[in-house]
């Protein structure tokens, strides 16, 4: 079971280059989330899907978007990177029946290290 | 303003040592508190405590959640080498960003030979 799967694991970017992080899950999930994590800030909600279609910001959403391409797949993408960007990025997924979520954690993915110069 | 304060920020100790790692929490809402072991990459989840005075074991680590006092704590008996990691806690709110968590800044644990 591969649970919640992240690409690329590293990369290395310019300032002012794009790139889109991928994510998805095999759990079924219907809730998913960007976050990102710097050292003694912890884990910081950038965006979420609460469903298939639907996305919505969290705390720290400037200088990225995001796309629910399907119920396993929730990318985000960087338009113009910036050295403020670097940073780890996880995502992770939840279960949700209808308009209440279950009592269960949320999944997280193995991270992408993003340094951006 | 929703916060959550994890008590040590770092922690180092021997083998066989035990740790008490705490996290107190200001949130509306409150409807449950997760912790979660963090190694090298994701964060594995550990225990969700959501009713107050029952403590959650397995093997060397329990956890127990007090809704009144808005704290909980993490105990890891025996420390082994292989418990160092970061120690995060969370809160679950009713009605916040559709299932998003409150993360607090972690304790880093340093289990020594």
């Amino acid at each position: 079971n591969a649970g919640v799967t992240q690409t690329p694991k590293f990369q290395v970017l310019k300032t002012g280059q794009s790139m889109t992080l991928q994510c998805a899950q095999d759990m079924n999930h219907n809730s998913m989330y960007w976050y990102r994590q710097d050292p003694g800030m912890g884990l910081r909600l950038i965006y979420y899907s609460a469903s298939e279609g639907t996305t919505d910001k969290g705390e720290v959403p400037n200088g990225y978007n995001v796309s629910r391409l399907n119920k396993r797949e929730f990318s985000l993408r960087l338009e113009s990177a910036a050295p403020s960007q670097t940073s780890v990025y996880f995502c992770a997924s939840r279960a949700r029946q209808g308009t209440r979520m279950v009592h269960q954690p949320q999944h997280f993915g193995d991270g992408t290290r993003l340094s951006i110069l | 303003e929703d916060k959550v304060v994890q008590s040590p920020l770092s922690l180092v100790v021997h083998e066989g040592d035990t740790v008490t790692l705490n996290c107190s929490y200001e949130v509306t809402n409150f409807r449950s508190l997760l912790w979660y072991k963090q190694e090298k990459k994701a964060p594995t989840f550990l225990f969700m405590l959501t009713s107050s005075g029952i403590e959650k074991k397995s093997g060397r680590l329990s956890s127990i959640l007090d809704k009144k006092e808005l704290f909980s704590i993490l105990n890891i008996t025996a420390t082994q080498t292989g418990d160092s990691a970061v120690y995060l806690c969370a809160v679950d709110q009713y009605g916040g960003s559709q299932g998003n968590l409150i993360f607090g800044k972690g304790t880093k644990l340093s289990v020594k030979p």
